[in-house]
């Protein structure tokens, strides 16, 4: 059975802080990972990872995928409040199958 | 329109209700998915439309779940005779092409549905 689990599931960090979420993965026929970040509404999406090492940056998010680890990671750097969220890992076999999500919260 | 619209935001319904959800996706997207968000949980998938046709209903948890989407737009995900554990966050998205063009999903908003 196809099987996303996301790490800590839950952090609590002061702005400026950078952090780390974790993503590990079995699926029987992958295609991509994906990162969203959701907030009291839709997930939005951030990234979607389909070869090993090749890191992507937007603004202070960034991501890697290790395809042979099967796990990926999402970086935060200098944490501001309006990062506090839950953020999604899912991977793509032909629907996503997502993670319980990891709720962070920056506090000031 | 710009996003995926989901309506109603919010549904109280009576056990034994139906309820039906509406999902007007990105203009011109092929594919369309609903999953249901129970609280504190991911997103689970229930099924897939491509265009009119709906290839992948493997995760609707009952015969009470029937999703349509008969002009290959707009989705209904209808719930018959509703149960307390149907009490969840339903979420649609579509993406451009097909599921397996690897394309990322875009979500709307949601419906909350609370059965009392």
């Amino acid at each position: 059975e196809d099987k996303v689990v996301q790490s800590p599931l839950s952090l609590v960090v002061h702005e400026g802080d950078t952090v780390t979420l974790n993503c590990s993965y079995e699926v029987t026929n992958f295609r991509s990972l994906l990162w969203y970040k959701q907030e009291k509404k839709a997930p939005t999406f951030l990234f979607m990872l389909t070869s090993s090492g090749i890191e992507k940056k937007s603004g202070r998010l960034s991501s890697i995928l290790d395809k042979k680890e099967l796990f990926s990671i999402l970086n935060i750097t200098a944490t501001q409040t309006g990062d506090s969220a839950v953020y999604l890992c899912a991977v793509a076999n032909t629907p996503l199958v997502f993670g319980k999500g990891t709720r962070l919260s920056v506090i000031a | 329109g710009a996003g995926v619209s989901q309506s109603p935001r919010y549904k109280v319904a009576k056990r034994g209700q139906d309820v039906a959800l509406r999902c007007d996706p990105i203009s011109g997207h092929v594919s369309l998915f609903w999953y249901q968000q129970a609280l504190g949980q991911g997103p689970e998938f229930l099924t897939y439309f491509q265009n009119e046709a709906q290839l992948d209903k493997s995760g609707l948890p009952s015969d009470r779940f029937f999703a349509e989407r008969p002009e290959g737009s707009v989705s209904t995900l209808k719930i018959q005779r509703t149960q307390q554990e149907d009490s969840a966050v339903y979420l649609c998205a579509s993406s451009p092409g097909p599921a397996t063009s690897n394309q990322p999903q875009h979500f709307g908003d949601g419906t909350r549905l609370s059965i009392l």
